[in-house]
């Protein structure tokens, strides 16, 4: 089946500081969606994302397909950005999502 | 509009007991999907149900079922519970059942198994 590895596990910022996360994948995606963790649990999403790229306040997304990556920049990170962050990809037919193995970001003040 | 939504928020049982947990989709969509998460992984699929049919299975025992109701809610059953049951499990709405259907997901219930 699909392999989803995401770089890098743990990541410590002050706040402020811009940040990097990539999702490889191991095969093509017809979907690619990455999420924020809080710590209640909760999954929050942060975009839908098959191929390109998207904004959303100081967050951004690029997904290359052809080379199965995507990347998920952060800027001028805040505390409320702490959490794991996943990307997640189809794993079949049906919508059944193949989550990466996280990244783990705290944002100290 | 309301999200997904989920219930109970916590649970504790003790081995051997049965578990019911509840999932109600966003309005419009058809589609529910269950994960299992445990502590330091990323959730992992159990079943996925599309018009009240499942259309995917993890791999999970026997114990592991669920249906879809008319109105699209759903319910994960898990009987003869077992210690590494413990986890969160989450409850995921689409609007279809394809690979290019966005997921999103309730805020999940918390299962402890003592």
């Amino acid at each position: 089946g699909i392999q989803v590895e995401q770089s890098p596990p743990d990541l410590i910022l002050q706040e402020g500081a811009n940040s990097t996360l990539r999702c490889n994948f191991s095969d093509s995606v017809n979907n690619l969606q990455w999420f924020h963790q809080n710590p209640w649990g909760q999954l929050i999403n942060l975009f839908y994302i098959p191929s390109g790229t998207k904004q959303n306040g100081r967050l951004s997304a690029t997904t290359v397909a052809t080379e199965r990556y995507s990347l998920l920049y952060i800027s001028s990170s805040q505390t409320t950005d702490s959490g794991v962050y996943f990307c997640a990809v189809p794993g079949g037919a049906t919508n059944k999502l193949i989550f990466g193995t996280g990244t783990l970001l705290a944002v100290q003040p | 509009d309301a999200g997904v939504t989920q219930s109970p928020t916590h649970l504790i049982k003790t081995r051997g007991q049965h578990v019911t947990l509840r999932c109600s989709p966003i309005s419009g969509h058809k589609s529910v999907s269950w994960y299992q998460q445990v502590l330091g992984q990323g959730p992992q699929f159990i079943f996925q149900y599309y018009e009240k049919e499942e259309r995917g299975r993890g791999n999970f025992p026997d114990r592991f079922s669920a249906r879809q109701f008319p109105n699209y809610s759903s319910e994960l059953n898990v009987n003869a519970l077992l210690l590494g049951d413990s986890a969160l499990y989450l409850c995921a709405s689409s609007f279809f059942a394809g690979d290019s259907n966005e997921q999103f997901f309730g805020p999940g219930t918390r299962l402890t198994v003592l």
